[in-house]
């Protein structure tokens, strides 16, 4: 059972470019999470969706920044006209259930974002 | 809102020497509490969590953490450290019913022979 997958692994961008950022989960998830990781900062939450729903988007800025699980295809984390404070880690987490018990979260190994 | 600050951004050790790190939460109801481990150019795995019963949590690679309720701390631990713990760790919480998870810093851990 593959892991969680997050493509590409490293992703330069110059000011003002979009960024795309992937992430396919573990097999049988159907809940996704984006977390963002600042320079000497721990991850913090950014969004969480199901399968062509946004169920919480309150750590996301309110402009430039958009993410999206449609039904087929890897959920995506979309940022426009990027600027170098959008320089950090992504990383995408997945779960099978999410709610009123815990379940683990299983983590990619992230995507790199430099903005130059 | 959850804070998680971890006291130690490096510590390094010794191969077989023992390792702490510390973390502390805040919250004013009931967390759960996990260890995260990152090795380089990996993403972060599971080491271990507490959510309810007893306060002594046992992980993978022999460590282990203690959830102090009083002490509002989770502190992880090692008694002999090999120099394939070299890692990120990561110690973050989640409010119970929630999905978030808060996140320290995290601590670099380098363990030289």
């Amino acid at each position: 059972n593959a892991g969680v997958m997050q493509n590409p692994r490293h992703l330069v961008r110059r000011r003002g470019q979009e960024a795309r950022l992937r992430c396919s989960p573990m097999k049988g998830h159907s809940h996704v999470y984006w977390y963002r990781q600042l320079p000497e900062e721990g991850l913090k939450f950014m969004v969480y969706l199901q399968k062509e729903n946004i169920i919480d988007e309150s750590g996301m800025p309110k402009e430039r920044f958009s993410a999206e699980f449609p039904k087929e295809g890897p959920s995506i984390l979309r940022i426009q006209q990027v600027v170098r404070g959008d320089s950090a880690a992504y990383f995408c987490a997945s779960s099978p259930v999410a709610g009123i018990r815990v379940n683990e979260q299983f983590f990619g190994p992230g995507t790199r974002l430099t903005v130059l | 809102a959850q804070s998680v600050t971890q006291l130690d951004s490096q510590v390094p050790v010794f191969e077989e020497a023992p390792v702490e790190l510390r973390c502390n939460y805040s919250s004013s109801v009931s967390v759960y509490l996990f260890w995260y481990v990152q090795y380089p150019n990996q993403g972060l795995q599971l080491l271990l969590k507490y959510l309810s019963g007893s306060t002594l949590v046992k992980g993978i690679n022999g460590f282990e953490a203690e959830f102090n309720k009083s002490q509002t701390s989770f502190h992880l631990r090692k008694p002999s450290v090999h120099i394939s713990d070299t890692a990120e760790y990561f110690c973050a919480a989640e409010r119970s019913n929630d999905y978030k998870l808060s996140f320290g810093a995290g601590t670099t851990v380098t363990v030289r022979a």
